[in-house]
């Protein structure tokens, strides 16, 4: 098992580009999320997916865009980046039932210039 | 709501000393309580979780950390540091004991182990 995958590793935008990070688990785990890491913030939920066709805004949401493609994959979409987008975005994924941890994957380091 | 409190941002400790990160929660129902460790460059991986069958918890690579109710802790220990250990440690809670969970985590304490 690969567990948890996401692409690109790393990504340098410009203000105003768009992109679309991937994440996909192959553990058939239901929920999902996307986190971003800051530093001295710790991680902070940006959307997460309870089940496949779900998806609810976490603590910061504001500039993304989700979608729940299947039950393996959960995308992250910033529409317009911006420089406090600057950020490491992990995914991460749990099969919910409540005891579980997450699963995280290897992160994208983000740059908007 | 749930919350969690990770105290002190960063520690430091000599190869071989003892190891103490401290975490306090806050929960409206009995929690599950959880400690990540992130390596440089790296995703957060368990060391442990407390899901209310034993009060200590041992995890991995020699922690552990000990459910006190009255307090509102989950402090993580280890009794002699070594140089692997340095490394970001997360503390995280969930209350939600089944169905769809949400985790909280805590802003992390860095760990300096000095040789």
């Amino acid at each position: 098992n690969a567990g948890v995958t996401q692409t690109p590793k790393f990504q340098v935008l410009k203000t105003g580009q768009s992109m679309t990070l991937q994440c996909a688990q192959d553990m058939n785990h239901n929920s999902m999320y996307w986190y971003r890491q800051d530093p001295g913030m710790g991680l902070r939920l940006i959307y997460y997916s309870a089940s496949e066709g779900t998806t609810d805004k976490g603590e910061v949401p504001n500039g993304y865009n989700v979608s729940r493609l299947n039950k393996r994959e959960f995308s992250l979409r910033l529409e317009s980046a911006a420089p406090s987008q600057t950020s490491v975005y992990f995914c991460a994924s749990i099969l919910d039932r409540g005891q579980n941890e997450q699963f995280f994957g290897p992160g994208t380091r983000l740059t908007v210039l | 709501a749930q919350s969690v409190t990770q105290l002190g941002s960063h520690v430091s400790v000599s190869e071989g000393a003892l190891v103490l990160l401290r975490c306090n929660y806050s929960s409206s129902v009995p929690p599950y309580l959880f400690w990540y460790v992130q390596y440089p460059n790296q995703g957060l991986q368990l060391l442990l979780k407390y899901t209310s069958a034993a009060t200590l918890v041992k995890g991995i690579n020699g922690f552990e950390a000990e459910f006190k109710k009255s307090e509102t802790s989950f402090h993580l220990t280890k009794p002699s540091a070594h140089m692997s250990d340095a490394a970001e440690y997360f503390c995280a809670v969930s209350d939600l004991p089944g169905g769809y969970q949400k985790v909280t985590f805590g802003t992390g304490t860095k760990l300096q182990v000095i040789p």
